[in-house]
């Protein structure tokens, strides 16, 4: 069973407007979660992260919000920029428990239109 | 110059071969990883390594194994018992705390 959910396939966004992936889970034990960059042929690039702790962090154009009682985040982009274009992913892990291993998501491609 | 390294960047696999792929960091992490990416889908974890000399199977093991003789290499060998081999395969590093793993270029595997 997909315990981290991506429903969107992909995005497009205009250049300068703000993107939002979304990303839901099913695992109650998730505590930490991160988002990713990949580029085809790449390895993914990590992006931000966030703490169960905490229901925002943000890191220059990109913010990521928290809603554990809904059991969702979001990477907030803005603005977008053409470099932006590229598959994101979610991941969620257990750090709390010992349990060091991240679940993905099946990502979303982002297109950010000129 | 940090990273991780991998090797080769693509892979060609016949029929009962056994095939195996480089992954070295220089990070200082105790912890790697191995995962397989196919289109369409996530990162799935194939093997991961806490500590030299130790690893544990992943959500996908069947047909792959792995050693940590040393803690900047985590080889792992696609065997014959692989019957879809042909993926993405992508090595991290982490400090094993749960948190942040960084990733290797990736090598992608074909079978002829």
């Amino acid at each position: 069973d997909q315990q981290v959910k991506q429903n969107s396939p992909s995005l497009s966004v205009q250049e300068g407007r703000i993107s939002i992936l979304n990303c839901d889970y099913t695992n109650s034990m998730f505590d930490y979660f991160l988002w990713y960059k990949k580029y085809p042929a790449e390895g993914p690039t990590f992006l931000i992260s966030i703490s169960s702790i905490k229901d925002k962090n943000e890191d220059g154009r990109f913010t990521v919000f928290l809603n554990k009682s809904a059991k969702h985040l979001s990477l907030h982009i803005v603005p977008s920029q053409p470099g932006d274009s590229a598959v994101y992913f979610c991941a969620a892990s257990e750090s709390n428990f010992g349990n060091e291993k991240l679940t993905f998501g099946t990502g979303t491609r982002l297109t950010i239109i000129p | 110059d940090g990273g991780i390294t991998q090797s080769p960047k693509y892979l060609f696999r016949k029929e009962g071969q056994n095939v195996t792929l480089s992954c070295e960091q220089n990070l200082n992490h105790d912890a790697m990883y191995w995962y397989r990416q196919d289109p369409g889908q996530g990162l799935r974890l194939i093997y991961y390594s806490q500590i030299v000399n130790d690893f544990q199977k992943g959500d996908i093991a069947e047909g792959y194994s792995v050693s940590r003789e040393k803690k900047e290499s985590f080889p792992l060998t696609v065997t014959s018992a692989q019957k879809n081999p042909t993926a993405f395969y992508l090595c991290a590093t982490g400090r094993g705390d749960g948190g942040t793993q960084y990733f290797g270029p990736g090598t992608r595997l074909l079978v002829l």
